[in-house]
């Protein structure tokens, strides 16, 4: 069983769309995050939820906003995509405090 | 504020020869350090991580990393890289407090193994 799974595993969109990203973890971790790959690879932390509640809110358009139903499931909507939200996105989980995060496999986002 | 330097963007090595990925942190408070390894279209994978106690931490595949406190580094190191190495290794550094572990990561290396 995949611990981190996201799903889609890639989206190609046009500018302007609104596009969904799925994870879901069976870790039984109580922390999730929400990570963005640039094209050079720099990876930068973008939310994390602890047991539902928004913890880690850095930097970022407002534009996307993460949802977490419960503590094994965290997702993330952007809309009004633009080119430069073209990105791998990863979902990782942790148990609190560790630092040893689980990623997922990163879903490829293409904007048009 | 926390930032980790990865010096080496690329680091090429030959089958059977020493490895070593170099990281510097940077950090206000106690640092709690890390390497990731990512392999092609995969997430990332936990090494090693060094948080209290013994300063050598030994991780999985063989590497292994030592953490200096004078040199504020925290360099990655394997006696005889494998083929199966050739990876993207990220170094990051964390404070662990709080309920989230909230990495900053480096710029990443990309290792090479020739034969």
């Amino acid at each position: 069983d995949t611990a981190v799974s996201q799903t889609p595993k890639y989206l190609v969109t046009q500018m302007g769309n609104d596009k969904s990203i799925k994870c879901e973890q069976n870790l039984g971790h109580d922390t999730m995050y929400w990570y963005k790959q640039d094209s050079k690879k720099f990876l930068k932390i973008m939310f994390s939820y602890n047991n539902k509640e928004l913890i880690i809110n850095e930097t970022v358009p407002n534009r996307f906003s993460p949802k977490s139903p419960d503590k094994a499931h965290l997702n993330l909507h952007i809309n009004s995509l633009e080119l430069g939200d073209s990105a791998v996105y990863f979902c990782a989980s942790s148990r609190r405090g560790t630092g040893e995060l689980f990623f997922g496999e990163g879903s490829r986002l293409t904007v048009l | 504020a926390q930032s980790v330097t990865q010096l080496g963007s690329h680091v090429s090595v030959s089958e059977g020869a020493l490895v070593l990925l170099r990281c510097n942190y940077s950090s206000s408070v106690p640092p709690y350090l890390f390497w990731y390894v990512q392999y092609p279209n995969q997430g990332l994978q936990l090494l090693l991580k060094y948080t209290t106690g013994a300063t050598l931490v030994k991780g999985i595949n063989g590497f292994e990393a030592e953490f200096k406190k004078s040199e504020t580094s925290f360099h990655l190191t394997k006696p005889s890289a494998h083929m199966s190495d050739a990876a993207e290794y990220f170094c990051a550094v964390s404070d662990l407090t709080g309920t989230a572990s909230k990495l900053t990561f480096g710029t990443g290396t990309r290792l090479q193994v020739t034969l």
